[in-house]
This record gives C-alpha cells, sequence and structure tokens, in this order.
C-alpha cells in the first residue's frame, strides 16, 4: 500500500499570512496514463470532508483561488496565500493512483495563532 | 443540487451486524462509483470499499474485507454497507462519497454527512 506522509501535523498560523502544507507518498504517484492522481480535502471542524484540489494542482469548483496545490513524483504541496478564519480544519492529501486502497494522510490540522 | 444522505448507524455489540444505506440525489447516480470511507474518533479517514457506477466491480480495504458488503440499488439511488461481524475497532463516522465513472482515479468528490457507528457491549 501506498504510504503517505503529511508535514507538519499542527499548523498555527496568523490570519492573513501565508501556510504551507507538505505531503510526501512512499512511491510515485505518476500513473501509466501521466496523470499524477493527488488529491487534498477540507474538512472543517463538525463536518465532512470536501475534495479541493485533484490531481495536483486543479480546483475544484467553488474552491477560493488562495488554495493551490503544486508537486510531482513523491512531494506535493498545498499552500493557501493568505489564511481566512474559515480555513481552520483539518487537510489530508489522498493518493488515487496506486489502488486499491485508496490512502489519505494522517493530516494536518490548521488553526489562528 | 448534489446530496448523499447517510442512515442506520447506531450502537451495535460486538460480533453483531448493521447495514448502512446512503441516498443519493441531485446528480445521475448510474454515472458515479460510490465509496465508503470512515473515521474514527478522532482519527484519520481511512477508505473501506467502493463499488463501480455499474456495480461490476467491489473492493474492499483489508481490515474489512470478507466481513463487510457493499451493493447498490439503482431504482432507489441508494449505496449499502452490510456490516457484519461488528469489532470495537469498527466504531467510526461512516462516509458515502461519490466518484465520477470516467475518473480512471475514482477519487471521491462529494461527500455525505455520514452516519456514526458505534460498537460497544
Amino acid at each position: 500500500d501506498v504510504v503517505m506522509t503529511q508535514s507538519p501535523l499542527s499548523l498555527p498560523v496568523t490570519l492573513g499570512q501565508p501556510a504551507s502544507i507538505s505531503c510526501r507518498s512512499s512511491q510515485s504517484l505518476v500513473y501509466s496514463d501521466g496523470n499524477t492522481y493527488l488529491n487534498w480535502f477540507q474538512q472543517r471542524p463538525g463536518q465532512s470532508p470536501r475534495r479541493l484540489i485533484y490531481q495536483v494542482s486543479n480546483r475544484d469548483s467553488g474552491v477560493p483561488d488562495r488554495f493551490s496545490g503544486s508537486g510531482s513524483g513523491t512531494d506535493f504541496t498545498l499552500k493557501i496565500s493568505r489564511v481566512e478564519a474559515e480555513d481552520v480544519g483539518i487537510y489530508y492529501c489522498m493518493q488515487g493512483t496506486h489502488w486499491p486502497p485508496w490512502t489519505f494522510g494522517q493530516g494536518t490540522k490548521v488553526e489562528i495563532k | 443540487q448534489v446530496q448523499l444522505v447517510e442512515s442506520g448507524g447506531g450502537v451495535v455489540q460486538p460480533g453483531r451486524s448493521l447495514r448502512l444505506s446512503c441516498e443519493a440525489s441531485g446528480f445521475t447516480f448510474s454515472s458515479y462509483g460510490m465509496h465508503w470511507v470512515r473515521q474514527a474518533p478522532g482519527k484519520g479517514l481511512e477508505w473501506v470499499a467502493v463499488i463501480w457506477y455499474d456495480g461490476s466491480n467491489k473492493l474492499y480495504a483489508d481490515s474489512v474485507k470478507g466481513r463487510f458488503t457493499i451493493s447498490r440499488d439503482t431504482s432507489k439511488n441508494t449505496v449499502y454497507l452490510q456490516m457484519n461481524s461488528l469489532r470495537d475497532d469498527d466504531t467510526a463516522v461512516y462516509y458515502c462519497a461519490r466518484a465520477y465513472r470516467a475518473d480512471i482515479a475514482m477519487v471521491p468528490d462529494y461527500w455525505g454527512q455520514g452516519t456514526l457507528v458505534t460498537v460497544s457491549s
């Protein structure tokens, strides 16, 4: 199984400041079709997960452009350009290249300082 | 709008069974595969099972293989998770989530609100 490792696990940030979350996979996430199926999910307190980013860098509909994804191979990053109060929650990366199983990172808790 | 509504959760004794349901609306159910993903209290996300859009393929996590069965009823726009031989470590919120059939990665793009299953004597 592909192991997804996120860092940091806790990320206190100041409102209006940037934030960055790293996600590393135990093997390359490049699929045979050339695409990389790395996704990011946000889970606000008391809510279900919401997909933010698919295939490394594509934002889902309605996702603010302050969220961006980047990376390749085994190293990926989710960036929030200017953190807002509504961004508090836990962020998970998830791989969809080597399934089953679909595997998630441990989650990174973003909170306001 | 897209809606996924889970039901069937509750408190159950170890070794007993429970069936979860997830009713879909607001999209063409027959065009989407459906996942079950769970989250133990205070823990992260764990994929449990998936069924293809046409029911032709079903896959399970090793932790539930042989105990859980996923199925779907297109006439009712509903996906089910039959959970047998429940264990304490099956305690979690269970989410259903859809994945578009043309997505080779079958990544869940929309999730329900979840239903809590508590396994306890």
